[in-house]
């Protein structure tokens, strides 16, 4: 199975902050097709994940541009700008090209 | 509007059955893949399963973890998707989600239902 790492466990953010979330795999995630299927997912305390990025940097529907994803082989970053309240949550990276499809253990991004 | 609703959690003993069900409305169920993943609390998302749509005959693709304790079904006439599970043990006890499967990731999922393992 692919192995999703991400750094930091935690990290604490001032309103109007920025932050960058790491994830490394330990496999390469570009697909036979040349794509590279690793997504971000955001879980808001109490709610299920929702999809923010999808293929490395493409933002979903309705996800603002304060988010953006790069990277490329088997090292990533989610970054986030002007951190707002509602952006608190668990982060997790999940990659999609190899099954089982797997997680990250996820990133807790939290008020200063 | 995507819509997916699970049901059918609950307590259950070791060594018993469960299945829950999964109503989807919002889109053309047959076009989709479905997964099912798991959440432990306080923990990660583990991705079960998917079932593939129409195109590709509705076929499955399991987590060894619980490649033959768990089946994934689908209902296309009730746009219904199902996760029998047998066997359980205490380490199943998680939150279920089922999820819209699209490019490769999950791009909707349920308010999840709740399944404990416990005697």
């Amino acid at each position: 199975d692919v192995v999703m790492t991400q750094t930091p466990v935690s990290l604490s953010v001032s309103l109007g902050g920025q932050v960058s979330i790491s994830c490394r795999s330990s496999q390469s995630l570009v697909h036979n097709n040349g794509n590279t299927y690793l997504s971000w997912y955001l879980q808001k305390p109490g709610q299920s994940p929702q999809l923010l990025i999808y293929k490395v940097s493409n933002r979903f529907s309705g996800i603002s541009d304060r988010f953006s994803g790069s990277g490329s082989g088997t090292d990533f970053t989610l970054k986030i700008s002007r951190v707002e309240p509602d952006d608190l949550g668990v982060y997790y990276c999940g990659q999609g090209t190899q099954y089982p499809n797997t997680f990250g253990a996820g990133t807790k991004l939290e008020l200063k | 509007e995507v819509k997916l609703l699970e049901s059918g959690g609950g307590l259950v003993q070791p060594g018993g059955s469960l299945r829950l069900s999964c109503a989807a409305s919002g889109f053309t169920f047959t076009d989709f893949y479905m997964s099912w993943i798991r959440q432990p609390p306080g923990k990660a998302p583990e991705w079960l399963g998917v079932i593939r749509n129409k195109a590709n005959g509705y076929t499955t693709e399991y987590n060894p973890s619980v490649k033959g304790r768990f089946t994934i079904s689908r209902d296309n006439t009730q746009n219904i998707l199902y996760l029998q599970m047998n066997t359980l043990r205490a380490e199943d006890t998680a939150i279920y989600y089922c999820a819209r499967y699209y490019g490769y990731n999950f791009d909707y999922w349920g308010q999840g239902v709740m399944v404990t393992v416990s005697s």
